[in-house]
């Protein structure tokens, strides 16, 4: 399995408080991605990054930052918590050689 | 954009052969991938195609119509273990990185 852990696993917080998901690979991929997974919407990609403080938006961006300061770990960071953020987010990583992503375990968030 | 448009639900038997299919519009299109998702778990790469054709893993084939914007997905000799969930995705490459469109998932149930 490709080394890939998110954290936390598991996390709820009230409306309006800033939260911060990690993403932490050993497996020095240049690609990382940022999903969320909601019934009947499959994954949407949030943002991604295509190297050290390179980043770009994905389709659903609006409320969420990113940041990289380093190959291994990517950072996503919803700066004022809603409720419609309630969901499962799922970190990935890639490379040019690979046609798959890998993904982590995911974290379940809930917004209350 | 993108959109991919695969059933919600289908359902088989144990032994049986079941086809998942998946048709695309999208811009920048480079390959057709297959994902499965046990429940609580995290997305695992099936098979990837970029050519027009059929692909086969074992008891799992992916076939790819670029003419038609069509693909699917064959699992033979199902068993219960195939319950799951499986999506299929547009690879565009959008500036850097391989990006992923998924579709909504097909959720497969394996009866005995």
């Amino acid at each position: 399995d490709a080394g890939i852990t998110q954290s936390p696993r598991h996390k709820v917080t009230e409306t309006g408080t800033p939260v911060t998901l990690r993403c932490h690979q050993t497996e020095n991929h240049r690609y990382m991605y940022w999903y969320r997974q909601d019934p009947g919407h499959g994954l949407r990609l949030i943002h991604y990054s295509y190297g050290v403080k390179d980043t770009d938006k994905g389709e659903v961006s609006d409320g969420y930052s990113v940041s990289r300061s380093k190959t291994e770990d990517f950072l996503l960071t919803l700066e004022s918590a809603t409720s419609s953020q309630t969901s499962v987010y799922f970190c990935a990583i890639g490379s040019s050689s690979y046609n798959e992503q890998f993904f982590g375990p995911g974290t379940r968030l809930t917004v209350l | 954009g993108q959109s991919l448009e695969q059933p919600s639900e289908v359902t088989a038997v144990e032994g049986a052969i079941v086809q998942i299919n998946c048709t695309y519009q999208t811009s920048g299109f480079y390959g057709l991938s297959w994902y499965q998702q046990h429940d609580g778990g995290a997305p695992t790469f099936l098979s990837y195609n970029a050519l027009d054709g059929l692909e086969e893993t074992g008891r799992f084939s992916s076939f790819l119509s670029r003419s038609d914007s069509y693909g699917y997905l064959l699992l033979q000799e199902l068993q219960m273990k195939d319950s799951a969930s499986y999506f299929c995705a547009v690879r565009v490459a959008k500036n850097a990185g391989n990006m992923l469109t998924f579709g909504g998932g097909t959720r497969l149930m394996v009866k005995p």
